[in-house]
């Protein structure tokens, strides 16, 4: 299975600032998907990001405050815009199929003061 | 209704016995289910996946498919301390195969 290099791991921001995740895998992906898990909370879907064409989002989240940008196929990055401390959350990125599975990066750890 | 359910837990075990985690879903085009791992503080790992009616062993772990009821589980044999953690099934759904995922369950293997 792909392995996945997430970062930061973790960062204090202040409110109104943006953050930029990083996530580098080790193969080639068609798909890259992006989650937020908020404390003691299941993973929610942000958007899903193909190469080449503009991420989809989920109900609830606008491309304004998530841009994504996916310019290769082993490479996607989420920005948090404008941040707010409801915006504290670990956010993860994840490759796979419904043939092999999903695998995921190591999470960043966001808060927001 | 939730598409995916669990019961939260926390689901006490002693070290030794079956744990045994149950998960079922609403939609019924789903096609694939996967159990993940996670323990605190980190991200989730697969543990198994299946497709197929019926029963899929992988060491001390079996996963369960039931279509028609619309339900699967995992059961662990053998139950370690070290397999306390949180479980998390999730569901494909829909032409991108999304996982749509559950709560999750919280097992404690009491030595």
């Amino acid at each position: 299975s792909a392995v996945i290099s997430q970062k930061p791991s973790r960062d204090i921001c202040q409110r109104g600032t943006s953050l930029t995740i990083q996530c580098q895998v080790d193969s080639q992906v068609t798909m890259m998907f992006w989650y937020r898990q908020q404390p003691g909370q299941s993973l929610t879907l942000i958007a899903t990001a193909n190469q080449g064409s503009e991420a989809t989002y989920e109900s609830g989240f606008v491309i304004d405050k998530f841009p994504i940008s996916r310019p290769n196929l082993t490479f996607s990055t989420l920005t948090v815009s404008n941040m707010s401390p409801e915006d504290s959350s670990i956010y993860l990125c994840s490759v796979g199929g419904q043939q092999y599975g999903y695998t995921f990066g190591s999470g960043t750890r966001l808060t927001v003061v | 209704q939730k598409e995916v359910e669990q019961n939260s837990g926390p689901l006490s075990v002693p070290e030794g016995a079956i744990a045994s985690l149950n998960c079922t879903y609403s939609d019924r085009g789903s096609q694939s289910f996967f159990w993940y791992r996670q323990y605190s503080g980190k991200s989730p790992e697969l543990i198994m996946f299946i497709y197929s009616n019926g029963d899929k062993e992988d060491g001390r772990f079996t996963a369960q498919l039931n279509k028609a009821s619309q339900y699967v589980s995992l059961l662990i044999r053998d139950s370690q301390p070290s397999d306390s953690a949180t479980y998390l099934c999730a569901v494909t759904k829909g032409s991108n195969y999304q996982l749509i995922w559950g709560a999750g369950t919280k097992l404690i293997i009491k030595p």
